[in-house]
């Protein structure tokens, strides 16, 4: 299967800052890309759905101010959680997607800690 | 109503037995149904993928759809340790935004 990438693994940070995660596609041009969120022992919760040069479309109750996606490029999707807050500690991840509908493929992960 | 239930388990069972994992769902419009496996702390990974109704097997694995009751299956044979993890299913219409289940935790015992 393709090669998703994500950036930091593992990211710890005060209350109050900023913290941008990087989702790549390696080895494919994805036309759309996801972000997802996970706490312990939950399913996967969409955040938001972003195509590559448009804006970002955000599930009910993500607030989009708070969690800016761009999608620069058919590999590059990014995720900065602003003003951060422990609430915000959980596990994101992204997936990107190719032709078809067995085409996505997901990120290691990014763990995130608010202090 | 969740558009997937999935038995978020945990499902326990000896090495070696058949496992079976089960989704339901309510939208006649799903067409595509996946299974996923995750591990702990990492992403999920595609196990399996069916179009409409039927089964599909991969080695070990057997997918199962009957769209007339809504319910989906992976089987497991000959389960070992390193099956143990996290599965998924997730579904999609013909926009392919997959919705997903909970999440079954499936534990084999050596």
């Amino acid at each position: 299967g393709a090669v998703v990438s994500q950036h930091p693994s593992w990211v710890i940070c005060k209350s109050g800052t900023s913290v941008k995660i990087e989702c790549r596609s390696l080895d494919f041009q994805a036309t759309t890309m996801f972000w997802y969120r996970q706490f312990p022992k939950q399913s996967l919760m969409l955040m938001a759905t972003s195509n590559e040069g448009s804006k970002a479309t955000y599930e009910q109750g993500v607030e989009k101010d708070k969690f800016l996606i761009n999608h620069a490029s058919l590999t590059l999707s990014t995720l900065t959680v602003t003003s951060a807050h422990p609430e915000d500690s959980s596990f994101y991840i992204c997936s990107a997607k190719g032709q078809g509908p067995d085409t996505q493929y997901f990120g290691p992960g990014t763990r995130l800690t608010v202090l | 109503q969740k558009e997937v239930e999935q038995d978020p388990g945990p499902l326990s069972v000896p090495e070696g037995a058949i496992v079976s994992l089960n989704c339901t769902y309510s939208n006649s419009a799903f067409q595509y149904f996946m299974w996923y496996r995750q591990y702990s702390r990492k992403g999920p990974e595609l196990l399996m993928y069916t179009y409409s109704s039927g089964n599909k097997e991969d080695g070990r694995f057997t997918a199962q759809v009957d769209k007339s009751s809504k319910y989906i299956s992976l089987f497991i044979r000959d389960s070992q340790p390193s099956d143990s993890a996290t599965y998924l299913c997730a579904m999609s219409g013909s926009n392919y935004q997959l919705i997903w289940g909970a999440g079954t935790k499936l534990i084999i015992k050596p």
